[in-house]
């Protein structure tokens, strides 16, 4: 069956420095990947979305994500965290029958 | 601009009770979602539909029915609610595969 591995379920960075989260998935073929955002008590977010095109892709809010299919990863980062970006962080994989999955997740705090 | 509408936002049910939430979407999209949040857990597939007149398991369809009324609404029905049923629902569409999805604000549920 079709994943999506997050490899980090938590991630701790101070205001001004670099976001990492990363993000695996499996597949026979290469999907559609999203990263979408959860801030408390909200609905999700789309922050970026790669569809086979370039494979770095840029979102809202500064965030970026690169595809490599030798890694079959597609992580996310941003060069300079603020404190708004404190929230929860979803990899999403989809594939051509809309079976869409989602990582279990990573919350991001960011320390002042 | 209403985009997905799910209701009821809050919901509290006794055990072996039914109940329907309900999901209705104004963008014309083709595929429409239902989801369950649980902490740690990411969200979970529970039922998609990718047209009209069209429904599929996801990967926790057990104790759950859906229907997909028209292109506009996709309803999920609990037929005896357990206390595993206790999560946030989520409601989302998109315009088919590999397309982003919009999602609703989500239904808090808890099953006593």
């Amino acid at each position: 069956a079709q994943s999506v591995t997050q490899l980090d379920s938590h991630v701790s960075v101070s205001e001004g420095t670099p976001v990492l989260l990363r993000c695996n998935y499996s597949s026979s073929y290469s999907p559609s990947l999203f990263w979408y955002v959860q801030h408390p008590n909200k609905g999700l977010q789309l922050l970026l979305k790669y569809t086979s095109a370039a494979t770095l892709v840029k979102g809202i809010n500064g965030f970026e994500a690169e595809f490599k299919k030798s890694e079959t990863s597609f992580h996310l980062t941003k060069p300079s965290a603020h404190m708004s970006d404190a929230a929860e962080y979803f990899c999403v994989a989809t594939y051509n029958n809309n079976d869409m999955r989602f990582g279990a997740g990573t919350r991001l705090t960011v320390k002042p | 601009n209403a985009g997905v509408t799910q209701t009821p936002k809050f919901q509290v049910l006794k055990t072996g009770q039914s109940m329907t939430l309900q999901c209705a979407q104004d963008m014309n999209h083709n595929s429409m979602y239902w989801y369950r949040q649980d902490p740690g857990m990411g969200l979970r597939l529970i039922y998609y539909s990718a047209s009209e007149g069209t429904t599929d398991k996801g990967e926790v369809p057990n104790g759950y029915n859906v229907s997909r009324l028209n292109k506009r609404e996709f309803s999920l029905r609990l037929e005896s609610a357990a206390p595993s049923q206790t999560s946030v629902y989520f409601c989302a569409s998109s315009r088919g595969p590999r397309t982003e999805a919009f999602f609703g604000q989500g239904t808090r549920l808890t099953v006593v």
